[in-house]
């Protein structure tokens, strides 16, 4: 089946900058995107969600962005913090209520 | 409102070896999902009930896996025998489908060791 990647494994940022966080899915057919956060010892857990018929998304702190054209995701972190650090998911909804969850980026708040 | 809850949170097993794990969903949810996390990788869906039916299990190795949702409530995902390829961290998910919904709400995982 078609997959979702993510374009980093790792991202370093200092304690309050912005951090963004980037994700190409290849189904264009895909009309629900999800990004998830998921710390050490627990699971992913849902940050914000996007449908395929908005450009942009915003919530508390995070706002994700979408490029139909050319197939990409972004998630913007503001002011990151260190609760921050974890690793972050996003996922595509390819039928119904099926979801394909990419690789993955690492992404570390230094002080 | 408690979460997803599972148990065990850790196993360590020898291959051959049976393995069980167990996910109370959260109350109300209707949808449960089993999903296998490799190390580094994101999770990968094995089996999707409604209720107690299991509507998508394309992804689940039915040689060695089996699962079961009996009433529509807890669930039970098997392993026997178990491989050493096996060890991953085993996620429960749970949602209450309405229209357009799709938010999965995840439990902490059982990571199993498979000796």
């Amino acid at each position: 089946g078609e997959s979702v990647g993510l374009h980093l494994p790792t991202l370093s940022v200092q304690e309050g900058d912005n951090s963004i966080i980037n994700c190409a899915y290849s189904n264009s057919a895909s009309d629900y995107f999800i990004w998830y956060k998921q710390e050490s010892g627990k699971g992913p857990q849902f940050i914000i969600d996007i449908r395929s018929n908005m450009d942009k998304r915003q919530g508390q702190r995070v706002t994700v962005l979408l490029n139909k054209t050319v197939k990409h995701l972004s998630l913007q972190i503001a002011a990151t913090q260190p609760g921050d650090s974890a690793v972050y998911f996003c996922a595509e909804r390819q039928g119904a209520q099926k979801l394909v969850f990419g690789q993955g980026t690492r992404l570390t708040i230094n002080p | 409102e408690a979460g997803v809850v599972q148990s065990p949170r850790y196993k360590i097993i020898e291959k051959k070896q049976p393995v069980a794990f167990w996910c109370n969903p959260i109350s109300g949810h209707n949808t449960l999902y089993w999903y296998r996390q490799n190390l580094g990788q994101g999770p990968e869906l094995l089996i999707r009930y409604e209720n107690e039916e299991a509507v998508d299990d394309s992804q689940l190795p039915k040689d060695r896996f089996s699962a079961e949702r009996l009433k529509g409530v807890d669930s039970t995902l098997k392993i026997q025998p178990a491989e050493l390829g096996d060890s991953a961290v085993y996620l429960c998910a749970s949602s209450l489908v309405l229209s357009g919904s799709n938010e999965q709400f995840f439990g902490p995982g059982t990571r199993l060791t498979v000796l």
